[in-house]
């Protein structure tokens, strides 16, 4: 059972360039999200989705877009990419909405140069 | 949107001691609360969860926590600590989307 897979795990930009983070779960759970962990500020939230074609803002969703065309994937695009995107970024799943317990995969460490 | 406050950002204890972390949260209306903990270099787990009921939740690896309602707390405790405990330790508010403290790092001096 694969769970929340996130791909890439590493990848270094230059600033402007853009790209997509991929995230994929195989547990049918409606409800997805991206966050971005920084030393001292936990993780905040980005973009969530309660469903397929259902997309909402969280705490820092400047300079970030999504989509949820399938209820298994839910990608993350950095559009402009800038030296203060550099985290780490972790998806995240969860059946019967936000209320339950979130399923976290590897998380991909970006650093924007 | 609700908010989560960790007082602690780092804990040093030795090996046996006593832990409680503290968490207190921000949202006027029914939240689900949570414990995760992140191990150096992995993702995070959960450890416990509170939804209704008793206010005293255990959780895995002899964990509990305390949900007051008056003072918009859930308090995450452990009798005594091992050296494998060394992590950070995340609190999470959910209610339409799901928050999380800046987090608590404990380590643990064997």
């Amino acid at each position: 059972n694969a769970g929340v897979t996130q791909t890439p795990k590493f990848q270094v930009l230059k600033t402007g360039q853009s790209m997509t983070l991929q995230c994929a779960q195989d547990m049918n759970h409606e409800y997805m999200s991206w966050y971005r962990q920084d030393p001292g500020m936990g993780l905040r939230l980005i973009h969530y989705s309660v469903g397929a074609g259902i997309t909402d803002q969280g705490e820092v969703p400047n300079g970030y877009n999504v989509s949820r065309s399938t209820t298994e994937d839910f990608p993350l695009r950095l559009l402009s990419a800038a030296p203060s995107q550099t985290s780490v970024y972790f998806c995240a799943s969860g059946v019967g909405g936000a209320t339950t317990e979130a399923f976290f995969g590897q998380g991909t460490r970006l650093t924007v140069v | 949107a609700q908010s989560v406050s960790q007082h602690n950002h780092h804990v040093i204890l030795s090996e046996a001691a006593s832990l409680e972390l503290g968490c207190n949260y921000s949202y006027g209306g029914t939240v689900n609360l949570f414990w995760y903990v992140q191990y150096p270099g992995q993702h995070l787990q959960l450890l416990l969860k509170y939804f209704s009921g008793d206010p005293l939740v255990k959780g895995i690896k002899g964990f509990e926590a305390e949900f007051i309602k008056s003072k918009f707390s859930f308090n995450l405790r452990k009798p005594s600590v091992q050296w494998s405990d060394t992590a950070e330790y995340f609190c999470a508010v959910s209610n339409n989307d799901m928050r999380f403290g800046a987090g608590t790092r404990l380590t643990v001096k064997p």
